[in-house]
């Protein structure tokens, strides 16, 4: 199962909105509504901030939300805060009934 | 308050063996399914293995396949992830993390410990 692809990086600035992408195949992220993402602030642990592509565990900010079209998935900050700099995973459930993670993307807010 | 608190890393040569242990507290753990993800220095997250609420079922990743077993005893929460044979690419830092009960999916994990770093060298 080869990972999720997502960019490397992307930035804003605060108060600006970004989108990360996370491209899959028809056997993980098309296939399924089961599309996660994570944040990971430098050496704390993964953060869980979207699950079943649109879904926010309590205590989420709203200004996290998810989406999916096709083969790709997509979280977007809104109103982004210094907070938000951190690298951000994908997830996907796959047909081999794993999962899969993306490579990450580090977001840096300007 | 939930925790996961992971231990057993270390150092190891390679060929080596360790045995990862991962303390629940906070919850039921029989109740959830658990998972190991690590991190190599400098790169991102890859799962490693999982195994169901009994510990009936389990799964691993081909990297990892014949070479670490994953365990739980419910009895003392905690979750075990015994490592053979060990290979320099196994260097990472390990977490467990707890399955999400609000997900519909098994792979959403809602709680992570802290993790512990494993360091295959010679």
């Amino acid at each position: 199962q080869s990972a999720l692809t997502q960019p490397a990086s992307v930035s804003g600035s605060p108060g600006q909105s970004i989108t990360i992408s996370c491209t899959g195949t028809s056997s993980d992220v098309g296939g399924y509504n089961y599309v996660s993402w994570y944040q990971q602030h430098p050496s704390k642990a993964p953060k869980l901030m979207i699950y079943e592509v649109t879904n926010r565990p309590s205590g989420v900010s709203n200004r996290f939300s998810g989406s999916k079209s096709g083969n790709t998935a997509s979280l977007t900050i809104s109103g982004l805060q210094a907070e938000d700099e951190a690298d951000y995973y994908c997830t996907s459930y796959t047909s081999s009934s794993t999962v899969v993670f993306g490579g990450g993307t580090k977001l840096t807010v300007l | 308050e939930v925790q996961l608190l992971e231990s057993g890393g270390g150092l190891v040569q390679p060929g080596g063996s360790l045995r990862l242990s991962c303390a629940a507290s906070g919850f039921t753990f029989s109740s959830y399914a658990m998972i190991w993800v690590r991190q190599a220095p400098g790169k991102g997250l890859e799962w490693v293995s999982a195994i169901s609420d009994s510990g009936g079922s389990t799964k691993y990743a081909d990297s990892v396949k014949g070479r670490l077993t994953i365990s739980r005893d419910n009895s003392k929460n905690t979750l075990y992830l015994q490592m053979n044979s060990l290979r320099a690419e196994d260097t990472a830092v390990y977490y467990c993390a707890k399955a999400a009960p609000y997900s519909g999916s098994p792979w959403d994990f809602d709680y992570w410990g802290q993790g512990t770093l494993v360091t295959v060298s010679s």
